[in-house]
């Protein structure tokens, strides 16, 4: 079945450095959205992107979908002890991309060091 | 403004008891999920259920029963709970079919003696 791998598991930033975490497909997205859990808190929608190659920005946090639509990024500029949380991709379970069951990857989870 | 609302928050099991887990929403959203979270494996679908009176299995569906009788309502049931069930559960919802964010629950904490 379809596995979406998240990298890295962890990340150490001081405050003020930039962090990326990527997001890689076994089988081609109709879409991708972005959460982010706060610890000891629950998943919260940050976006979702559907268009091949497109690039979109909240702030200071750009998201990415490759060209294939098998892979994305999401990049947070200057850290904030903020952003401090962990961060999942989700792509649909099946190719068609609807009856909405999404399969998460295992999340990059991102300490922030004041 | 409550959205997604799951009950209860913790529960302490022994194995081979049984519960069940609430989860309402009040956004008039078609489609619920269970999902349940472990260090390191993400959110993994159990069962979920695209309209008032279906179910469907997720990813690990084993040892849990779901009842969806009212459109805001979704159960969560464990008829004889293992240890390898202690998880964070989680609830969502979403109103559209093919596109959409998830509107998570805060989360029901279990542990399984």
């Amino acid at each position: 079945g379809q596995q979406v791998m998240q990298i890295p598991q962890y990340q150490h930033v001081q405050e003020g450095e930039d962090f990326t975490t990527y997001c890689n497909s076994s089988t081609t997205l109709s879409n991708i959205q972005w959460y982010k859990q706060r610890p000891g808190g629950h998943p919260v929608f940050l976006i979702q992107l559907v268009k091949s190659g497109e690039v979109k920005k909240q702030k200071r946090l750009t998201f990415q979908f490759g060209e294939a639509k098998k892979n994305s990024s999401l990049h947070i500029t200057a850290t904030q002890t903020t952003d401090v949380g962990t961060y999942f991709c989700a792509g649909p379970r099946d190719s068609s991309g609807s009856a909405r069951q999404l399969t998460f990857g295992s999340g990059t989870q991102l300490t922030v060091l004041p | 403004n409550a959205g997604v609302t799951q009950t209860p928050k913790f529960r302490v099991l022994k194995t081979g008891q049984s519960m069940t887990l609430l989860c309402a929403q009040d956004m008039n959203h078609e489609y619920m999920y269970w999902y349940r979270q472990d260090p390191g494996m993400g959110l993994r679908l159990i069962h979920y259920s695209v309209g008032e009176g279906t179910t469907a299995k997720g990813e690990v569906p084993d040892g849990y029963n779901v009842s969806r009788l009212k459109k805001q309502n979704f159960l969560l049931g464990l008829e004889s709970a293992a240890p390898s069930q202690t998880s964070v559960y989680f609830c969502a919802s979403s109103g559209l079919a093919g596109a959409g964010e998830l509107f998570f629950g805060e989360g029901s904490r279990l542990t399984v003696l």
